[in-house]
């Protein structure tokens, strides 16, 4: 199986700033990778599909982008809504895999 | 709209089994598979597998081989996700989430609790 990680695990924030998350693959995915942002008790919310694809109805904000070997999830200026957890997701591969997750909190 | 919506917590004994269902609507049901994806507390996300309510054809993840079965039924375009054998390690939030490989719709998850 295709193994994601995710840096950092957990970064304190406050709103406004800009916030970044990597996410790397063990093995080449070419750009079957997803991010989804879990809130808590909540299922989780696919944000950005394809690297750089933003789903409907979500804020600008939010980018997905490709460095290389790295997988860059962005929010441009963090809102009180988006303290959560933020997965990366490859499918590439099967089985699809799921990065550890990256918490944001204040 | 789209919505999948999930039968209720369960609490189970080890070596028992647990069938949670997850009932589609806004969307045609034969259209999308549907996968299913299990949370540990305060763990990840893992895939357990997929079935394609069309043609009933199913792939599951390696860990749960011989262990889960996954249905629908179309008529009331459901579907089912069926796991034998628990242990204390399987209890989580499993969610059904449309797609096989992208997952743009939750269901809200169902709690399974193993214990004796």
């Amino acid at each position: 199986d295709i193994q994601m990680t995710q840096s950092p695990s957990s970064l304190s924030a406050s709103v406004g700033d800009r916030v970044t998350i990597t996410c790397q693959a063990s093995q080449d995915i070419n750009t079957y990778l997803n991010w989804y942002q879990q809130k808590p008790g909540k299922a989780p919310r696919l944000l950005i599909s394809d690297v750089s694809r933003l789903e409907t109805g979500v804020p600008s904000r939010f980018s997905g982008s490709r460095s290389g070997t790295d997988f860059i999830f962005t929010i441009s200026s963090l809102q009180p809504d988006d303290f959560a957890i933020y997965y990366c997701q490859q499918y590439d591969t099967d089985p699809p895999t799921f990065g550890p997750g990256t918490k944001v909190d204040v | 709209q789209v919505q999948l919506v999930q039968s209720g917590a369960e609490v189970k004994k080890p070596g028992a089994s647990v069938k949670v269902s997850c009932q589609a609507s806004g969307y045609s049901f034969i259209s999308f598979g549907v996968s299913w994806v299990r949370q540990a507390p305060g763990q990840g996300l893992e895939w357990m597998g997929w079935i394609t309510p069309y043609n009933g054809n199913t792939k599951y993840a390696q860990t749960f081989q011989g262990r889960v079965t996954m249905t629908t039924d179309t008529s009331t375009s459901t579907a089912y996700m069926e796991l034998r054998s628990l242990r204390s390690d399987d209890t989580a939030v499993y969610y059904c989430a449309r797609g096989e490989l992208k997952f743009p719709v939750w269901g809200q998850g169902t709690l399974v609790t193993v214990s004796s």
